[in-house]
Formats: structure tokens, sequence, C-alpha cells
């Protein structure tokens, strides 16, 4: 079946470092959304990318999604202790939407 | 508008007995979805509910069960607990059903098994 994974597992960043999460797939996929669940909260949609290729800025956080349409990744520009949380990959085939095992960020201040 | 709406928040159970779980969508949302969370496993998916019939299904075992009704509240059931039932339950709910919906998560219910 489809398989979507993340790494890293957890990302402990110094405020105002940037890092990276990566995701990907082990099947082509028609879309990718990304979601962000801040401790004790629920996941919250932030971004959906659909093209081969596709590139989307949200203020600090780029996302990308590869030309093989089998990856994605999300990079966080100085960070802050606001971006603390878990950041969960879905990766969408057909009518199955698969969540990857997340990137747990920490924030050392 | 009012968000996804889980209830309880909060349930402890023993093993053996049986649990129900319930989800209001936003209004005018007409897919709901259920995820198990556990520590270290992320979002597990359960099942799908569209126009009240399940159109999509997860690899959990027979005890999980669910429903959607016709004003799209959803319930989730899960029969003859186990330990590792124990879990946070997510329901999440879009528009329609087509391959570009995004997903609105309730709040879920922490769901402890003793």
């Amino acid at each position: 079946g489809q398989q979507v994974m993340q790494i890293p597992q957890y990302q402990h960043v110094q405020e105002g470092e940037d890092f990276t999460t990566y995701c990907n797939s082990s099947t082509t996929l028609s879309n990718i959304q990304w979601y962000k669940q801040r401790p004790g909260g629920h996941p919250v949609f932030l971004i959906q990318l659909v093209k081969s290729g596709e590139v989307k800025k949200q203020k600090r956080l780029t996302f990308q999604f590869g030309e093989a349409k089998k990856n994605s990744s999300l990079h966080i520009t100085a960070t802050q202790t606001t971006d603390v949380g878990t950041y969960f990959c879905a990766g969408r085939r057909g009518n199955k939407l698969t969540f990857g095992g997340g990137t747990r960020v920490l924030v050392k201040p | 508008k009012a968000g996804v709406t889980q209830t309880p928040r909060y349930l402890i159970k023993t093993r053996g007995q049986q649990v129900t779980l319930s989800c209001s969508p936003i209004s005018g949302h007409r897919s709901v979805s259920w995820y198990q969370q556990t520590p270290g496993q992320g979002l597990q998916f359960l099942f799908e509910y569209f126009s009240e019939t399940q159109r999509n299904k997860g690899n959990f075992p027979g005890r999980f069960s669910g429903r959607q009704f016709s004003n799209s509240r959803s319930e989730m059931n899960v029969s003859t607990l186990e330990l590792g039932d124990s879990a946070l339950y997510l329901c999440a709910s879009s528009l329609n059903i087509a391959t570009n919906e995004k997903l609105f998560f309730g709040s879920g219910t922490q769901l402890s098994v003793l």
C-alpha cells in the first residue's frame, strides 16, 4: 500500500536558525498537503501543493513539491518559538490521503 | 462558523468495554474522516464517510466501526476495547470528497483503556 515517510522524526533547532523537513512517498501523488499540530492541539491545514515542481511560500515557510510528485519539503527560515509543533505531510493518491509520521520540532531559545 | 466538534473530550474505559465517539462536522461539510493518533505512530486512517456511506477504510480490525447520519454527524464505535486502543481519536471534516479538499480537524477524544 501507499506509504509516506517523513524525516527527521525529531528536529531540535536553535532559535533563529533554518531547518528543512522532508516527506517521501512510495507512489506518485496527485497532491500533497501539510498540517501543523501544536502541542496539545489538533492538526491545522497549512498548504496544498498540486503541480510538479511547485513552490509556495507562507512568510518564513517554503513548501516544495518534487518534479516526480513523490516527495515534498518544508523549509523554515529564522525559526521562532511559535514554530514549535509537529508538522505532518499528507499525500493524496486517488481517494486515499496518507499521513506521514510527522516531524516534531523543538526550538531552543 | 463553528468548527468540528468532538465529544466527549476525555474518556476512560476498561478492557472489554465498548465506546462510542461523536463528531459534528463544520456546517455544510459532508465528508467526515476518523484518525487514530498515538505517540510515535502519527495519524492512522480509520475510515471516511460521505453522504451516509463509508467511502474508504483503513487497516483496522472489525472492532472499529462507524456511521454517518443524514445531517453529516458521525459516530465511531470500538467494541471489546484493548489496552492498545488507548489513543487520541481525531475527526476531520471537509466540504466534499473531492481529491483537493483540505481537512478541518476537531480537538479529538482522548481515550484511555485501563
